[in-house]
C-alpha cells in the first residue's frame, strides 16, 4: 500500500543533542513537507521541498534543517538551537497541483529533556 | 494574506446528536478549503475538500460541509454522532501562490458522550 512513513513515532533525546526525524513517501509525490503539531496551536509549516534539491523555509524554521536528495525522501533535522523541540512532527506529501491535498504521515513525537 | 479561524476549541455532543464544527476563512481570492480529522497520536486524514465545483460538499465517515462566500464559512457537519466520530478536527486553507502551503486552523477537539 502506498503512503508516508515516518519513524521512529516516539523519539527522547537529550538538550543540546541534533537529531533527525525520517520521513519516507511511496506515493511518487513531488512535493513533501513538515509540520510542528503543539496543543492548541494548530500545524505550523517547518520546511517544504516541491522537488528533489530543493526546499525552502516555512513560518518556523530556525533551529531546523532538511534535505531532499532523493524524491520518497526528506529527513528533519532537529538542531540544538531550536529553543523548544519537544513537540509532535508530522511530514506530509502531495502530487504538487495547487488544489491536491497533502497526505501525512503517522507522525513522530520527539521528547528533549 | 489568506487564514482560517475555528471557533470553539472543544465541542462536546451526545451520541446520535447533531455535529456542528465551525470555521470561517478569510481569503482575497477564491479559496481551496479542507476539512482533516485527526485521532489520538496519528496523523492527519482527509475529510472533504471543496475546489469550488459544487458548494455541499460530502466526505467519509458521513460528513459534509457547505461552502458559502457570504459568510466566509465552510463548517462541518454529521446529522447523527457516533462514538468513533471523537478526535480532533482540522480546517485548512490553501495559501494562493505557486505551491500547496496549507494554513491550518487551531483546531477542535470533538467528544461524544453515550
Amino acid at each position: 500500500d502506498g503512503g508516508i512513513t515516518q519513524s521512529p513515532k516516539y523519539l527522547f533525546r537529550k538538550e543540546g543533542q541534533n537529531v533527525t526525524l525520517s520521513c519516507e513517501q511511496n506515493l511518487n509525490h513531488d512535493a513533501m513537507y513538515w509540520y510542528r503539531q503543539d496543543p492548541g496551536q494548530g500545524l505550523r509549516l517547518i520546511y517544504y521541498s516541491q522537488i528533489v534539491n530543493d526546499f525552502q523555509k516555512g513560518d518556523i524554521a530556525e533551529g531546523y534543517s532538511v534535505s531532499r536528495e532523493k524524491k520518497e525522501s526528506f529527513p528533519l533535522t532537529v538542531t540544538s538551537a531550536q529553543k523548544n523541540p519537544t513537540a509532535f512532527y508530522l511530514c506530509a506529501s502531495s502530487p504538487g497541483q495547487r488544489n491536491s491535498p497533502l497526505h501525512f504521515g503517522n507522525g513522530t513525537r520527539l521528547t528533549v529533556t | 494574506a489568506q487564514s482560517v479561524t475555528q471557533l470553539g476549541s472543544h465541542v462536546s455532543v451526545s451520541e446520535g446528536a447533531l455535529v456542528l464544527l465551525r470555521c470561517n476563512y478569510s481569503s482575497s481570492v477564491p479559496p481551496y478549503l479542507f476539512w482533516y480529522v485527526q485521532y489520538p497520536n496519528q496523523g492527519l486524514q482527509l475529510l472533504l475538500k471543496y475546489t469550488s465545483a459544487a458548494t455541499l460538499v460530502k466526505g467519509i465517515n458521513g460528513f459534509e460541509a457547505e461552502f458559502k462566500k457570504s459568510e466566509t464559512s465552510f463548517h462541518l457537519t454529521k446529522p447523527s454522532a457516533h462514538m468513533s466520530d471523537a478526535a480532533e478536527y482540522f480546517c485548512a486553507v490553501i495559501l494562493s501562490g505557486g505551491y500547496n502551503k496549507l494554513i491550518f486552523g487551531a483546531g477542535t477537539r470533538l467528544a461524544v458522550h453515550p
